[in-house]
């Protein structure tokens, strides 16, 4: 069945530290995939997205691009900031409102 | 009010009460959801509705009874829940006409601890 992988954490870097967060999934069809951010008591919000193959969403710094031949949408940042303390979700949606799966989610702890 | 709220925010029950979730959208979609959201767990999917209708529910057990009354509402009515059913229980709605580019919309959640 459909899924998305990435990495637990937590992921704790220093400020102004490059960030990755890797994602991968697997899908029947050609899914649409979604970057959501959580921060500490609120619900989640989208981040980006990308729709089709080699498509790169970004928002805020943040970018990750579309890898149709290694199925992956990793997240990354240049320079993070405190203020990006929060969780990320990978997900992907294959078809339909019904249809999105999300990952684990990773926590990441930018300290000063 | 704007987006997705949910009330109460937090909530302690015992195994023998009953209790409602609310959640509201003010974003005019047709699609609604309740997640569960519990540490070191993907979240969960419980129930879909798209236009009142549901359309979805993953293997819930019945303690968990939704209520849609039109598109902007949602209810989670609760009635005797165990321990393990403690968690953040999220409400999302979208539109359903992009397809598999629509976004979700997520309220702030309320959060579950049942003694």
């Amino acid at each position: 069945g459909d899924s998305v992988t990435q990495m637990e954490g937590p992921v704790t870097l220093s400020e102004e530290a490059f960030l990755t967060i890797n994602c991968t999934y697997t899908a029947t069809g050609y899914p649409s995939l979604f970057w959501y951010v959580q921060y500490p008591g609120e619900g989640l919000q989208l981040l980006l997205k990308a729709t089709k193959a080699d498509d790169k969403g970004s928002n805020k710094g943040f970018e990750a691009t579309y890898r149709k031949e290694t199925t992956s949408f990793h997240l990354e940042k240049g320079s993070v900031q405190v203020s990006d303390s929060a969780v990320y979700f990978c997900a992907q949606n294959s078809g339909g409102y019904q249809k999105v799966t999300f990952g684990i989610g990773t926590k990441l702890q930018v300290i000063p | 009010e704007t987006g997705v709220t949910q009330t109460p925010r937090h909530l302690v029950m015992g195994m023998t009460n009953k209790k409602s979730l609310k959640c509201e959208q003010h974003l005019g979609h047709n699609a609604m959801y309740w997640y569960k959201q519990s540490a070191k767990k993907p979240l969960e999917l419980m129930f879909v509705y798209n236009f009142k209708e549901q359309t979805e529910n993953n293997s819930v057990p019945s303690r968990f009874s939704p209520e849609c009354p039109n598109s902007s509402h949602l209810f989670l009515h609760l009635h005797t829940l165990q321990p393990e059913d403690s968690a953040l229980y999220l409400c999302a709605s979208s539109s359903t006409s992009g397809g598999a580019t629509d976004t979700q919309y997520f309220g702030p959640g309320t959060r579950l601890t049942v003694l």
